[in-house]
């Protein structure tokens, strides 16, 4: 098994613009995650979803969706870049809701110009 | 905001046991507690859990009060790889955890 697989692995953006983060897990869990972490600072949890066709907010969701299609794959779009969106994102999963064993992806490096 | 409170740093000397403490008094009765440990700039580790009973596993013990409103982490043999910041959570519910701080243990030789 891959694991949690995060793409890319770095990005750059210019203020504005739109992108989306990949994530993807090739163990069959229901429950998957997106969190941000600020220099210093623990994770916060963005987005989450407990199975595939439904998703959540998490403590900070403004100016990113999400979609849940498949169980394999959560998506995290950023609708229009802004410097405060820096931060590096972690895509995690478990098997249930009760987030027992989360395993997390390596993460994605943002910087925003 | 996280539901647990951490010290911010820690130091423990290799080979001995790093005790890492966690305050969470506002737990009810159906809440776990939960570890995990991040090192360096990788995604985090789950490490332990539990509810009301005390724990051990192969990483770690886990040691929770009887009124639940604090918890211990014991790593029993501290060696320089678990160098790492070390979160205590307790979930909002059964689907939003929460990372805090943690806290910085930093395992000297």
């Amino acid at each position: 098994n891959a694991g949690v697989t995060q793409t890319p692995k770095f990005q750059v953006l210019k203020t504005g613009q739109s992108m989306t983060l990949q994530c993807a897990q090739d163990m069959n869990h229901e429950y998957m995650s997106w969190y941000r972490q600020d220099p210093g600072m623990g994770l916060r949890l963005i987005h989450y979803s407990v199975g595939a066709g439904i998703t959540d907010q998490g403590e900070v969701p403004n100016g990113y969706n999400v979609s849940r299609s498949t169980t394999e794959d959560f998506p995290l779009r950023l609708l229009s870049a802004a410097p405060s969106q820096t931060s590096v994102y972690f895509c995690a999963s478990s098997e249930g809701a009760r987030m027992e064993t989360q395993y997390f992806g390596p993460g994605t490096r943002l910087l925003v110009l | 905001d996280a539901k647990t409170t951490q010290p911010p740093s820690m130091d423990c000397a290799e080979g001995r046991a790093a005790n890492l403490p966690c305050n969470h008094s506002t737990i009810s009765g159906n809440e776990y507690v939960y570890w995990y440990r991040q090192i360096h700039s990788q995604g985090p580790q789950y490490i332990i859990h539990g509810l009301k009973n005390n724990e051990t596993n192969e990483m770690a013990s886990l040691i929770i009060t009887e009124d639940r409103k604090s918890s211990t982490l014991i790593l029993p043999h501290a060696t320089l790889r678990d160098t790492a910041v070390y979160y205590c959570i307790v979930p909002f519910n059964n689907n939003d955890m929460r990372f805090g701080a943690g806290t910085r243990l930093t395992v000297k030789p």
